[in-house]
């Protein structure tokens, strides 16, 4: 099946930081890729569509400004989480979807980014 | 709003016997519905893709159905095994963008 790769696997900071977390699909190409954030025993909850070529879709209640979100390639998009504060710490999980494909519904994730904010 | 409810928070299953995990939704006609594992501190893996229009699939030992009357997905594991233990999650895919909207999921334990 298709791969989703997630950079790194986990990141300690300090408050007001900024940190980089990279999603890459390694053997597919993906249009679209969506960033999730869960917190302990809670549901994916999803943060913004980031579309390739274009600005990121950012659901309600989302800070685009404090959570920046870039698709420059057909394999890659990046989440920036900008001055984190510990309120950010949390599992970030991106996922992508196949665009060549007759499964385009199938959703593939990334391992997750452990973000712990100091 | 549109609600998921995975009504079984933790479910301990004996080893062998067939696990049935319950997916309900509201305000909502989803175009697809899917089921995902997630094991600790790792991303969900896809499992089963149900049409609107599909009453059942299968796939080896799992069984998935959908009801839009009752607006319900049922989620069976046969022959469980204790490697089986692990959080399922039920999403809903809609017709009108690419968003999938996540239940919280069911920890389910298969004991040996």
């Amino acid at each position: 099946g298709a791969v989703v790769s997630q950079h790194p696997s986990w990141v300690i900071c300090k408050s007001g930081t900024s940190v980089k977390i990279e999603c890459r699909s390694l053997d597919f190409q993906a249009t679209t890729m969506f960033w999730y954030r869960q917190f302990p025993k809670q549901s994916l909850m999803l943060m913004a569509t980031s579309n390739e070529g274009s600005k990121a879709t950012y659901e309600q209640g989302v800070e685009k400004d404090k959570f920046l979100i870039n698709h420059a390639s057909l394999t890659l998009s990046t989440l920036t989480v900008t001055s984190a504060h510990p309120e950010d710490s949390s599992f970030y999980i991106c996922s992508a979807r196949d665009s060549g494909t007759d499964h385009y519904n199938e959703q593939f994730f990334g391992p997750g980014t452990r973000l712990t904010v100091l | 709003s549109q609600k998921i409810e995975q009504n079984s928070e933790a479910l301990n299953i004996q080893e062998g016997k067939t696990a049935t995990l319950t997916c309900n939704y509201t305000n909502y006609s989803p175009a697809y519905l899917q089921w995902y594992r997630q094991d600790p501190g790792r991303g969900p893996v896809f499992l089963l893709l149900i049409r609107e229009n599909e009453k059942e699939k299968r796939k080896e030992r799992l069984k998935v159905t959908f009801d839009t009357t009752l607006k319900q997905s049922l989620f069976h594991i046969t022959a469980s095994q204790p490697a089986d233990s692990a959080t399922y999650l039920c999403a809903l895919d809609g017709w009108l963008d690419d968003k999938i909207i996540f239940g919280k999921g069911t920890r389910l334990h298969i004991l040996p």
